[in-house]
């Protein structure tokens, strides 16, 4: 069965700071990966995904992430966090089509002015 | 492109009555639609899976005659709160994935429900 783990519950970081934010899955068969963002009272957006073609994976608003196999990590970096990627992120994964998306617990992010 | 839209944004009813909220895929053709359940600072779980022309599956423990789904086109799905109690309140999302790039699921903008 696919699981994901996300460390952290409520990361902080500095305006300008490197946003780290964790994920591990588990998956008995090559998965596909998400990171999504929710703001306040609305849906997901999709950040990124990986679908098994480079493991560097480079999303929108200056997100990436790197699959890493031997580690079954697919952590969420920004370079420089910015007030507005205030949020909750989930990572999903899913086996693949026809299956559904397996969340994470979410992790809050603050970003200290 | 891949916008889904959901309607209403949130709604307040008494209890016993029943809600419908609706979802769309405004620029793409949607096989599939999920329907998901969010409650406070949780992640979101996964209530049913809805194929375009045929029944819901629904997850375990999800009462397929409370949340009636209902999937007759392309581009909309239904969800129906049968005889709602304030225990019914929540957050729910839909998500629809198109017939391509289909792996990925796109997540309409989410219904409060609000049950009195």
């Amino acid at each position: 069965a696919q699981s994901v783990t996300q460390l952290g519950s409520h990361v902080s970081v500095s305006e300008g700071a490197l946003v780290l934010l964790r994920c591990n899955y588990s998956s008995s068969v090559p998965p596909y990966l998400f990171w999504y963002v929710q703001y306040p009272n609305q849906g997901l957006q999709l950040l990124l995904k990986y679908t098994s073609a480079a493991t560097l994976v480079k999303g929108i608003n200056g997100f990436e992430a790197e699959f890493k196999k031997s580690e079954t990590s697919f952590h969420l970096t920004k370079p420089s966090a910015h007030m507005s990627d205030a949020a909750e992120y989930f990572c999903a994964v899913n086996k693949g089509y026809g299956n559904k998306l397996v969340f994470g617990a979410g992790t809050i992010l603050r970003v200290k002015s | 492109g891949a916008v889904v839209s959901q309607h209403p944004s949130w709604v307040i009813c008494k209890s016993g009555t029943s809600v419908k909220i609706e979802c769309r895929s405004l620029d793409f053709q949607a096989t599939t639609m999920f329907w998901y359940r969010q409650f406070p600072k949780q992640s979101l779980m996964l209530m049913a899976t809805s194929n375009e022309g045929s029944k819901a599956t629904y997850e375990q423990g999800v009462e397929k005659d409370k949340f009636l789904i209902n999937h007759a086109s392309l581009t909309l799905s239904t969800l129906t709160v049968t005889s709602a109690h304030p225990e019914d309140s929540s957050f729910y999302i839909c998500s629809a994935r198109g017939t391509g790039g289909f792996e990925t699921q796109y997540f309409g903008p989410g219904t409060r429900l609000l049950v009195l």
